[in-house]
């Protein structure tokens, strides 16, 4: 079954330092969504990257996408205390007739930025 | 910037009663969808719904689960006989768009339903 998988589990950095996620898969995609969640409240979207795409920036988010690896990365530059949250990747099969609507989520990294 | 609303922010309800989760998608989006996240747990997709039918659902979403779009706005699930294991955060999101290239989900806040 498709899974995304989130690594490491946990992250531990200062404020100001950049903080990297990643994530792998396991089949065919349409699309990977990054997705934050600080403790016990809602997803807040961050990034979709298309499988056509292979890079996208947004702020101080930069997401990466090999398909070929099925993996995708994320990074977060000059990190704050705010950015304290789990992220999530998640995605969508690919499949004839556009595939499947619902998002498969990894179990997450949790990033804690230290002030 | 429009949200995903969800009410009521927590529910508490006894083994077997009945409970309705409701949500306000984004008021231009077609399609709608509930995950659940057990405490610790990942995220799971229960039901996805366009043009008042269910579209794809989980085998999580059994005959004790229902979802209904009772008007232009809301968006309910509905779940008959409470279990214990059925607490959880119950998650409602929208898209714009089905699958493939454009499916952009947004959540709301969530409600947690405690069952006891």
């Amino acid at each position: 079954s498709q899974q995304g998988e989130e690594d490491p589990q946990a992250l531990s950095i200062q404020e100001g330092e950049n903080a990297t996620m990643n994530c792998s898969y396991k089949t065919s995609i349409n699309n990977l969504q990054w997705y934050r969640q600080n403790s016990g409240r809602g997803l807040v979207h961050l990034i979709l990257i298309r499988s056509n795409e292979r890079e996208k920036h947004s702020g101080r988010l930069r997401v990466t996408l090999d398909t070929s690896k099925k993996s995708s990365s994320l990074l977060i530059t000059a990190s704050r205390a705010a950015d304290t949250a789990s992220y999530f990747c998640a995605t969508d099969a690919a499949g004839s007739g556009g595939g499947s609507e619902k998002l498969v989520f990894g179990k997450g990294t949790k990033l804690t930025v230290n002030p | 910037e429009p949200e995903v609303t969800q009410t009521p922010s927590h529910q508490v309800t006894q083994m077997g009663q009945e409970v309705i989760l409701r949500c306000v998608p984004i008021s231009n989006h077609l399609y709608f969808y509930w995950y659940r996240q057990i405490l610790g747990q990942k995220v799971e997709f229960l039901v996805s719904f366009y043009n008042n039918e269910i579209s794809e659902k989980s085998e999580i979403f059994d005959d004790q689960f229902s979802v209904e779009r009772p008007d232009g706005s809301n968006f309910t699930l509905k779940i008959r006989s409470t279990k214990l294991e059925d607490s959880a955060m119950y998650f409602c999101a929208s898209s714009e768009w089905a699958s493939g290239y454009y499916n952009e989900q947004f959540f709301g806040p969530g409600t947690r339903l405690t069952v006891l």
